[in-house]
């Protein structure tokens, strides 16, 4: 399995509504990374998880709250999410620590806030 | 501090050939490079650790020049499937940090 599998693909949402991204893969990877993409710009990273545990925040407002249950999964909480946070949300991984090499990335959760 | 990519964007002819070039004001450790393709996921094309180093995959291929701090993105007899946005990503303060893309469309 060489893959990593994001839900929902597509998520609409009030501005007062609670909901969650998942991410997750079973290649052994140790780093997991929140990327947020808007439409013609490149990636922009959130935060980086390395071996289970959140070693960059790139000062996302709280209402984003990532959560690493085990090495395999990846949350993304979301709550009061403005109109702007609307954008396409990647989710990465990579085999050792973070940016140690390669990053594979799922193919996206497209959130809009309405 | 994000690298600078160019051209913005380049429309090639199968067959053709582009270059594609990441350059950054501060020291370049690695380069790495993306293809993204429209509604798709970033795929990762290739690392570059080490200046002066030339990595290459079927007809792409890329260069490091260290000193320069600068790499290029060699796209050789491009096909059909070569379109996408290719992204360059330097590290910055162990993150890696993607220049703007560059758009590349190949017509038939």
């Amino acid at each position: 399995d060489t893959e990593v599998t994001q839900t929902p693909k597509h998520l609409v949402m009030g501005m007062t509504n609670k909901k969650s991204l998942k991410c997750e893969q079973h290649m052994g990877h140790r780093a997991m990374y929140w990327y947020k993409q808007k439409a013609k710009k490149p990636p922009e990273l959130m935060f980086v998880y390395s071996y289970e545990k959140l070693s960059i925040n790139e000062s996302v407002p709280s209402r984003f709250s990532p959560e690493c249950p085990n090495s395999s999964l990846l949350n993304l909480h979301l709550h009061a999410l403005q109109p702007e946070d609307s954008a396409l949300y990647l989710c990465a991984s990579s085999p050792r620590g973070a940016f140690t090499g390669e990053l594979f990335f799922g193919e996206g959760s497209r959130l809009t806030v309405l | 501090q994000q690298p600078v990519q160019s051209p913005q964007a380049v429309i090639l002819r199968e067959g053709e050939d582009a270059v594609i070039n990441c350059s950054s004001s501060k020291a370049l450790y690695s380069v790495h490079w993306y293809r993204q393709k429209h509604g798709e996921a970033p795929v990762f094309l290739m690392i570059l650790l080490k200046g002066g180093e030339q990595k290459g995959h079927d007809k792409i291929s890329a260069s490091f020049n260290e000193k320069k701090q600068q790499s290029s993105l060699y796209l050789t007899a491009s096909q059909l499937s070569y379109s996408g946005t290719y992204f360059c990503g330097t590290e910055r303060g162990n993150k890696l940090v993607f220049g703007a893309g560059t758009i590349l469309r190949v017509k038939s």
